[in-house]
């Protein structure tokens, strides 16, 4: 069964740091999201992605994120100068519709980032 | 409460027993989803039900949904040790065709 993929699994930078998360969606699906879940809290949406932009943001998602889509499977969230306050598990997610019809999201198994 | 705030918090129940978990919300929805997420793991879909249809079943989910209420429900019937796990629902607003917004989630424990 297809499914989306995030490397790696976990992440450990030092403040200050640039990283970037990787995914691979689901290769039919068009339209990509990352989300996060600080331990213990909610899963936060962050942004999605279709035709090769951003549709959507949130407030968290500010100048220091952004993400990419390289190439015809990857998408990729960097963090330019992490904080510690950036220490979470981000999900990638996919889905091969939106709005009225459908918003089924596969998620990957998330990339737990811990910043020192 | 925020929206997709689910109830009880926490629930531990004995297998073959029911179990029932709520969620209320504030917005105008094109449709609600409940996710399951195990423990340091992915969400996994579980089932969709949108803002004009009142119940839905899968399998063991029963799904209901009351829009004047802004509110939902999801029972699982006669569950099982591999059903501990913790459940969110997830709306998608009115407005917006592209994010989820999660509830804090219910963390289910079924007991063998």
């Amino acid at each position: 069964e297809p499914e989306v993929t995030q490397t790696p699994s976990h992440q450990v930078t030092q403040m200050g740091q640039e990283v970037i998360l990787r995914c691979v969606p689901i290769s039919n699906h068009l339209y990509f999201y990352w989300y996060r879940q600080i331990l213990g809290q909610k899963v936060e949406f962050l942004v999605s992605f279709y035709n090769n932009e951003i549709s959507e943001k949130s407030e968290i998602f500010d100048d220091q994120f952004s993400v990419e889509r390289p190439d015809g499977s990857n998408f990729t969230l960097k963090i330019r100068s992490t904080k510690l306050e950036d220490s979470a598990m981000y999900f990638c997610a996919s889905s091969d519709a939106a709005g009225l019809l459908s918003n089924i999201q596969y998620f990957g198994a998330g990339t737990r980032l811990s910043v020192l | 409460s925020q929206q997709g705030e689910e109830d009880p918090q926490a629930l531990s129940i004995q297998e073959g027993e029911n179990a029932t978990m709520n969620c209320s919300y504030k917005t105008s929805i094109n449709n609600l989803q409940w996710y399951r997420q195990n423990s340091g793991r992915g969400l996994v879909h579980l089932i969709l039900i949108r803002s004009n249809e009142r119940e839905k079943h899968s399998g063991r989910l029963r799904v209901t949904l009351d829009t004047s209420k802004k509110s939902s429900s999801l029972l699982i019937t006669a569950s099982r040790a591999a059903d501990t796990a913790s459940y969110f629902c997830a709306t998608d607003e009115e407005g917006s065709n592209y994010k989820l917004t999660f509830g804090k989630g219910t963390l289910l424990t079924v007991n063998p």
